[in-house]
């Protein structure tokens, strides 16, 4: 299994660009989310997923949007990148409401000029 | 979720055991008991969680108090590859609606 994959690794965007995020798991995971980490900082929730079609707002939501058509796939959207949204963003996965190891992929590390 | 609070740093000799003590004096009876660690530029990865009673794994071992307002993770023989921020982090088990909150955690440094 290649566990939580995430693409790009890295990426630099202008202002106001759109761009997404890919997160993938192939652990056939009920839950999905991703976070952000600034720099110095823990890691904060912004969406996440109880199942295919099922998407919820967390703590930092604004600016980004999801969507969950499959088990597999959760990818991340930003709307107009701002310089606020440089951040290292992680996807995560468990396998289920009584299952609670997440799983973590290496991350996307953004930048916004 | 109740709030923890953690050290922000702590050294660890090479070969010794790794104590990282965490506060949560709010936690409620459902409440369990998570480790997480992060590796520099990795994301984060599970290490062990609990209720009431200790547990131990593969890789560390969790002591928590009988009144439930603090933990301790041991890493019993610590090697320089456990550098690591930890996270303590106290949530109601299989919570979808609020999936893991992150607080500062705990800069480890291991040294030979």
């Amino acid at each position: 299994n290649a566990g939580v994959t995430q693409t790009p690794k890295f990426q630099v965007l202008k202002t106001g660009q759109s761009m997404t995020l890919q997160c993938a798991q192939d652990m056939n995971h009920e839950y999905m989310s991703w976070y952000r980490q600034d720099p110095g900082m823990g890691l904060r929730l912004i969406h996440y997923s109880v199942g295919a079609g099922i998407t919820d707002q967390g703590e930092v939501p604004n600016g980004y949007n999801v969507s969950r058509s499959t088990t597999e796939d959760f990818p991340l959207r930003l709307l107009s990148a701002a310089p606020s949204q440089t951040s290292v963003y992680f996807c995560a996965s468990k396998g289920g409401r009584e299952r609670d190891e997440q799983f973590f992929g290496p991350g996307t590390r953004l930048t916004v000029l | 979720d109740a709030k923890t609070t953690q050290p922000p740093s702590m050294d660890c000799a090479e070969g010794r055991a790794a104590n990282l003590p965490c506060n949560h004096s709010t936690i409620s009876g459902n409440e369990y008991v998570y480790w997480y660690r992060q590796i520099h530029s990795q994301g984060p990865q599970y290490i062990i969680h609990g209720l009431k009673n200790n547990e131990t794994n593969e890789m560390a071992s969790l002591i928590i108090t009988e009144d439930r307002k603090s933990s301790t993770l041991i890493l019993p023989h610590a090697t320089l590859r456990d550098t690591a921020v930890y996270y303590c982090i106290v949530r109601v088990a299989g919570n979808a609606g609020n999936m893991l909150t992150f607080g500062g955690g705990t800069r480890l440094m291991v040294k030979p």
